[in-house]
């Protein structure tokens, strides 16, 4: 079971740009490596997902290193609305383990 | 349904009591998962359903947590004899086949609280 490493905390001011760093050093070679955000009192919501390399969306950027024991979540231009837990999925299907998380406060 | 359904959103019960909490998934999505979050705390996987079938119950607690699905849609995860450190959020979520790299979508959770 691939198992994730993540900063408990990150402050960060509104315009920066900010990048949160997961380690998975087990990680399956089928597995996906998936990002959600949570905010309180709400069930977690997607952001972003990738295989290898970098994808990018609307929200946000995944950069995949070639060995991909790790990967980088990347929030342009952050704004109090940001301000939530971001977690960092690698498993198989039927084995999920997400850790605790990232608490990213953001000031204005 | 536009998105993953739960309920009740709240249920206040007291110990030893049992419970029977509801989901109901996006429409067509085929795989099912539980989870439970305790105040604070990261999301921890209780079990997932792949149509009517639960390959692997071991996220389960204990034998007083039971889940079951029916018709391939709503799901109901049932905690018997409740504790208080049953007290958290059990959350929902849902995707279309449930294989690697298919993503879930979480419905709003039941926060279940034991007095």
């Amino acid at each position: 079971l691939a198992k994730t490493t993540q900063p408990i905390s990150m402050d960060s001011y509104e315009g920066q740009e900010v990048n949160i760093t997961c380690s998975h050093n087990n990680i399956a070679t089928n597995d996906y490596i998936t990002w959600y955000q949570q905010f309180p009192s709400q069930g977690p919501r997607f952001i972003i997902q990738g295989y290898k390399t970098k994808v990018t969306n609307e929200v946000a950027s995944l950069f995949i290193p070639a060995d991909r024991k790790s990967s980088t979540l990347s929030l342009p231009r952050v704004s109090l609305s940001d301000t939530a837990v971001y977690y960092c999925l690698v498993g198989a299907t039927d084995k999920l383990i997400f850790g605790t998380g990232t608490r990213l406060q953001v000031f204005p | 349904g536009a998105g993953v359904s739960q309920s009740p959103s709240n249920k206040v019960t007291e110990k030893g009591k049992d419970v029977e909490l509801r989901c109901d998934p996006i429409s067509g999505h085929t795989a099912l998962y539980w989870y439970r979050q305790s105040l604070g705390q990261g999301l921890e996987f209780l079990i997932y359903f792949q149509g009517n079938s639960a390959p692997d119950k071991s996220g389960l607690p204990s034998d007083r947590f039971s889940a079951e699905r029916t018709g391939g849609s709503v799901s109901t995860l049932t905690i018997q004899r409740t504790q208080q450190e049953d007290s958290a959020v059990y959350l929902c979520a849902s995707s279309l086949e449930g294989t690697s790299g298919d993503t879930q979508y979480f419905g709003p959770g039941t926060r279940l609280t034991v007095l």
